[in-house]
């Protein structure tokens, strides 16, 4: 089955314990995303990646890291994770030569930072 | 960069009733506008989506108006059902971009 897995799904932390959350697609998608959620703010893209070894930054990238060593993942990294990062964040992939081809979205990761 | 304006926060109808939901878009180079839905607890989906060579396209009760000129694409849900119950996103995005901008939501509530 096509799918973005992302883990863990629930996640709770202190602040400033560095923390990673996973993602990996089996579609071999070149373009993988992460975004955040926020209530009454939607959709925030923080990192996305054209292709292996290809990142950039979103519209909120500060306090993240990613990487794109291979294909099919794309971990999303908090160094040192504070309060305003606790939120919803979903991972995303698409066909990279097809800008208006279909965003696939992982399940999700909820997490809190106390 | 771009910037998507989605309007209503929140909308309730009752089951059997048309939903309409607009948003409107920044940049004029922009020319495909998806529509994903998120139900509660689950990540969102697309639905419907249009091209900027088409003004509407449909797919059962749902479909989807854009008008270029004004810079401005609707959603219309017709015969809502309780199911319909979610969180809809608009989106906009060229191909000059590497990313789609989202709308903040709009969370419909159908009531039976």
């Amino acid at each position: 089955e096509a799918q973005v897995t992302q883990n863990p799904r629930y996640l709770i932390t202190v602040t400033g314990k560095k923390l990673t959350v996973t993602c990996s697609q089996n579609m071999n998608h070149e373009y993988m995303s992460w975004y955040r959620q926020d209530p009454g703010l939607g959709l925030r893209q923080i990192y996305y990646s054209m292709n292996v070894e290809v990142t950039d930054k979103g519209d909120v990238p500060e306090g993240y890291k990613v990487s794109r060593k291979e294909k099919r993942n794309f971990p999303l990294i908090l160094e040192s994770p504070s309060p305003n990062q606790t939120s919803l964040y979903f991972c995303a992939s698409r066909e990279g030569q097809n800008y208006n081809s279909p965003l696939h979205f992982g399940n999700g990761t909820r997490l809190t930072v106390t | 960069g771009e910037n998507v304006e989605q309007h209503p926060s929140t909308l309730s109808v009752q089951e059997g009733d048309s939903a309409v939901i607009k948003c409107t878009y920044s940049d004029s180079a922009s020319n495909y506008f998806p529509w994903y839905k998120q139900e509660l607890g689950k990540r969102p989906q697309l639905i419907i989506d249009i091209r900027s060579n088409v003004g509407e396209k449909k797919d059962q009760r749902i479909a989807v108006t854009l008008n270029k000129t004004a810079k401005h694409f609707s959603l219309h849900i017709t015969e809502t059902q309780p199911e319909d119950s979610a969180v809809y996103f608009c989106a906009a995005s060229n191909s000059g971009y590497s990313t789609l901008t989202f709308g903040k939501g709009t969370m419909l509530l159908v009531s039976p």
